[in-house]
């Protein structure tokens, strides 16, 4: 069974402050995603990677960047935060080969409240 | 880029009852267009998915159907039941390993007991 984890459940952050969200899989998935998700917009792209040290921006990466060091981790940063970046934010993988490619499996959530 | 629209946003049926969401994709690249169910509170899991060289895909009580000429696909729910009240969000993509996803807004769906 795929796991997506994501460390960071629930944080409430000042606004200016340097936000870490990790996320781990474990199914060695070439492709990692970092998703957020506000009521009404739906699942909205902010960064990807396909491989180690790679980094794609998606459709919303202003204000983001994203790190990704070793396979199993991809980290999103928050350089200052606002608090216009309230939301939950989702990580997700997926591998690009096999009968399945292309579907993604995603972490828990984290809910991210910036004050 | 791609753009899907879903519809409709909020959906109430009656327990028992059959539900429809559809959704319409503007990128005639795409092939590949998953479903995905997400509980109160936890992670959207993927219910069914479709890949253009099939019209139609069914697994127990829940279908989707595909018209790749007028670009859109719908998921369809029959006999519905309390435990299928969630959102639901479709999505498009090409069948390219190295393509990303394009969800739609998503659809809530309450079923009434």
């Amino acid at each position: 069974d795929v796991k997506v984890t994501q460390s960071s459940r629930y944080l409430v952050k000042r606004t200016g402050e340097k936000v870490f969200l990790e996320c781990v899989q474990d199914m060695d998935h070439e492709n990692m995603f970092w998703y957020r998700q506000d009521p009404g917009l739906g699942l909205r792209l902010i960064y990807f990677s396909y491989d180690v040290k790679m980094k794609e921006k998606g459709d919303i990466p202003e204000g983001y960047s994203v790190s990704r060091e070793k396979k199993e981790r991809f980290s999103l940063i928050l350089e200052s935060a606002s608090t216009n970046q309230t939301s939950m934010y989702l990580c997700a993988s997926s591998s690009p080969s096999g009968e399945g490619g292309n579907t993604i499996y995603f972490g828990e959530g984290s809910w991210l409240t910036v004050v | 880029g791609e753009n899907v629209e879903q519809h409709p946003s909020t959906l109430s049926v009656q327990e028992g009852d059959s539900a429809v969401i559809k959704c319409t994709y503007s990128d005639s690249a795409s092939n590949y267009f998953p479903w995905y169910k997400q509980e109160l509170g936890k992670r959207p899991q993927l219910i069914i998915d479709i890949r253009s060289n099939v019209g139609e895909k069914k697994d127990q009580r829940i279908a989707v159907t595909l018209n790749k000429t007028a670009k859109h696909f719908s998921l369809h729910i029959t006999e519905t039941q309390p435990e299928d009240s969630a959102v639901y969000f479709c999505a498009a993509s090409k069948n390219s390993g190295y393509s990303t996803l394009t969800f739609g807004k998503g659809t809530m769906l309450l079923v009434s007991p």
